[in-house]
């Protein structure tokens, strides 16, 4: 069975700081990875997935993660906060040879300030 | 081409009523996936159609049900609706749904249950 966690519920930085968005996972097969962002009264919109090629993956917005097994991590960066990237962010993990439906993480939800 | 499109965007009912929502999947996906968001549960996973076949259900009670129609689009029906059926309702779509595929996500149904 996979299962994923996000660190942290809220997550607060200055415009211009750095962002580290937390995510663990747990599976028993090489898992693909994936990163979405929800904004108000928007469905979720995919930001980057690993899908076992290079471990580093860039996405949109300067957003990017990297893939380690060691650590069963996948965390979520970005070197410079803007306010537009105040969202909900959401980890979320499949398994090769699973079900095709992805499990998704609780959400962190990254607050912005000026 | 046009995104995964979800109606209606609100609705409000009353308990012990029925509701149906529908959803359109982008076009040329076959795979349609409904979901749950709420704030104390997160995203939780309803059930997938692939082929107008149910292929995948999460742990939710026989009140919610869902089909899909030749052309793909889906409806997702709640029967007998309670107050904790009050929720955002995703709806998402994949082109042949494989464990990469990226999950296009609708704006959503937003379920007020009085």
């Amino acid at each position: 069975a996979q299962s994923v966690t996000q660190l942290g519920s809220h997550v607060s930085v200055s415009e211009g700081a750095l962002v580290l968005l937390r995510c663990n996972y747990s599976s028993s097969v090489p898992p693909y990875l994936f990163w979405y962002v929800q904004y108000p009264n928007q469905g979720l919109q995919l930001l980057l997935k690993y899908t076992s090629a290079a471990t580093l993956v860039k996405g949109i917005n300067g957003f990017e993660a990297e893939f380690k097994k060691s650590e069963t991590s996948f965390h979520l960066t970005k070197p410079s906060a803007h306010m537009s990237d105040a969202a909900e962010y959401f980890c979320a993990v499949s398994d090769q040879g699973g079900s095709y439906i992805p499990t998704f993480g609780r959400g962190t939800s990254l607050i912005v300030h000026p | 081409k046009a995104g995964v499109t979800q109606t209606p965007r609100y609705l409000i009912k009353t308990r012990g009523q029925q509701v149906t929502l529908s959803c359109s999947p982008i076009s040329g996906h076959r795979s349609v996936s409904w979901y749950q968001q709420t704030p104390g549960q997160g995203l939780q996973f309803l059930f997938e159609y692939f082929s107008e076949t149910q292929r995948n259900k999460g742990n939710f009670p026989g009140r919610f049900s869902g089909r899909q129609f030749s052309n793909s689009r889906s409806e997702m029906n709640v029967s007998t609706l309670e107050l904790g059926d009050s929720a955002l309702y995703l709806c998402a779509s994949s082109p042949v749904a494989s464990e990469t595929d990226t999950q296009y996500f609708g704006p959503g149904t937003r379920l007020t249950v009085l």
